[in-house]
């Protein structure tokens, strides 16, 4: 089974701070992804990555940045969190086809 | 641009059917997935649709209609496992990107 794991369930910071958000993946994926998931909204994708050293921003990247030194860890950072990224983080992979992302169990962030 | 619909929360009976619709309008299309996301875990993958048609696997099926910008989940004999959000996502060509719905909450009453 696929398995993606995020270093952290639940994390709370203060606004101001740098937050790093760490995923693993232990299939050899090249593509790795960043969401947020908020009521109503559904997830959004902040930043992906197909390759190591490579990002591309999704729809909301402003705030957010990434860093992807090892091809099985994809890293989501805050530069300077703010209360509106309080939010559950979700973290997914897959291989370059047509197979289905594969979910992290989230991060739920919160910014005081 | 993307916009994807669906329904906010359904309802349903134990052992009933219920079918949650999603309908796509996106500047490209390479395929539709459905999740299945309990509170607070992670969405796990329930189907891919590429092609018009049905795809069955076990109680849930998926139908898409691409002239239609159309795909339905079908869930049957309904469980109260099933109690749970299912989330829509169209793929994007060539970058393997999703886009999601905000997803439909499914409660299923004993």
């Amino acid at each position: 089974d696929v398995k993606v794991t995020q270093s952290s369930r639940y994390l709370v910071k203060r606004t101001g701070e740098k937050v790093f958000l760490e995923c693993v993946q232990d299939m050899d994926h090249e593509n790795m992804f960043w969401y947020r998931q908020d009521p109503g909204l559904g997830l959004r994708l902040i930043y992906f990555s197909y390759d190591v050293k490579m990002k591309e921003k999704g729809d909301i990247p402003e705030g957010y940045s990434v860093s992807r030194e090892k091809k099985e860890r994809f890293s989501l950072i805050l530069e300077s969190a703010s209360t509106n990224q309080t939010s559950m983080y979700l973290c997914a992979s897959s291989s370059p086809s047509n197979q289905p992302q594969h979910f992290g169990d989230g991060t739920r962030l919160s910014i005081l | 641009g993307q916009n994807i619909d669906q329904p906010t929360e359904m309802t349903a009976t134990e052992g009933a059917i219920v079918q949650i619709n999603c309908t796509y309008q996106t500047s490209g299309f390479n395929g539709l997935f459905w999740y299945q996301q309990h509170a607070g875990e992670a969405p796990t993958f329930l189907s891919y649709n590429v092609l018009d048609g049905l795809e069955e696997k076990g109680r849930f099926s998926s139908f898409l209609s691409r002239s239609k910008g159309y795909s339905y989940l079908l869930l049957k004999e309904l469980q109260m496992k099933d109690s749970a959000s299912y989330l829509c996502a169209v793929r994007s060509p060539n970058d393997y990107k999703l886009s999601f719905g905000a997803g439909t909450t499914v409660t299923v009453r004993a």
